[in-house]
């Protein structure tokens, strides 16, 4: 069957920095989304990866590994509105998107 | 650019009745837009895939007859929830594949579907 894993939460300071990690196991792989999706809206794309190393794009990074099934999501110099939930999605051989539960980010002052 | 909006935003209707959600892109034409639901403290659930001009392809398990799709033209796609029950109360999202990557999906900002 298909599958993605990610922490459920993670507590993290404003300021510092965090990693949310993913795994996957899926049928053939056509890329790896990152949404960030705040509490009663809908989901905001951060980033795709499609070929192994890291993504760079402001404050947030995304890394993939193919042959590990991994990738994380790594944020910089939090700030309070970063509390959000963060979801992790592979898009299999049929081009259909499979969804991580997703991982609730909670900043503390 | 790339903009998706939903109508309502949030709706509460009785139970056996009818609601109708609509989802436009509108700055951008959408050959191709999803419908997902989304439980509290759940991910999306791809509930069907629309394609303009075409039926729509449901995923395993969600019924046809009950959820029905139509997306008449390249900015809209509907969503028609008949004879609505309180466990179809849920967060409807949809989303557009975007107009310059085939694999980016924009969404819209959700619809809250409350049913008494």
């Amino acid at each position: 069957g298909q599958n993605i894993d990610q922490p459920t939460e993670m507590t993290a300071t404003e300021g510092a920095i965090v990693q949310i990690n993913c795994t996957y196991q899926t049928s053939g792989f056509n890329g790896l989304f990152w949404y960030q999706q705040h509490a009663g809206e809908a989901p905001t794309f951060l980033s795709y990866n499609v070929l192994d190393g890291l993504e760079e794009k402001g404050r947030f990074s995304s890394f993939l590994s193919r042959s590990k099934g991994y990738s994380y999501l790594l944020l910089k110099e939090l700030q309070m509105k970063d509390s959000a939930s963060y979801l992790c999605a592979v898009m299999d051989s049929n081009y259909q998107l499979i969804w991580g539960a997703g991982t609730k980010l909670i900043i503390k002052p | 650019g790339a903009v998706v909006s939903q109508h309502p935003s949030w709706v509460i209707c009785k139970s056996g009745t009818s609601v109708k959600i609509e989802c436009r892109s509108l700055d951008f034409q959408a050959t191709t837009m999803f419908w997902y639901r989304q439980f509290p403290k759940q991910s999306l659930m791809l509930m069907a895939t629309s394609n303009e001009g075409s039926k729509a392809t449901y995923e395993q398990g969600v019924e046809k007859d009950k959820f029905l799709i139509n997306h008449a033209s390249l900015t809209l796609s509907t969503l028609t929830v008949t004879s609505a029950h309180p466990e179809d109360s849920s967060f409807y999202i949809c989303s557009a594949r975007g107009p310059t990557g085939w694999y980016e999906q924009y969404f819209g900002p959700g619809t809250r579907l409350t049913v008494t």
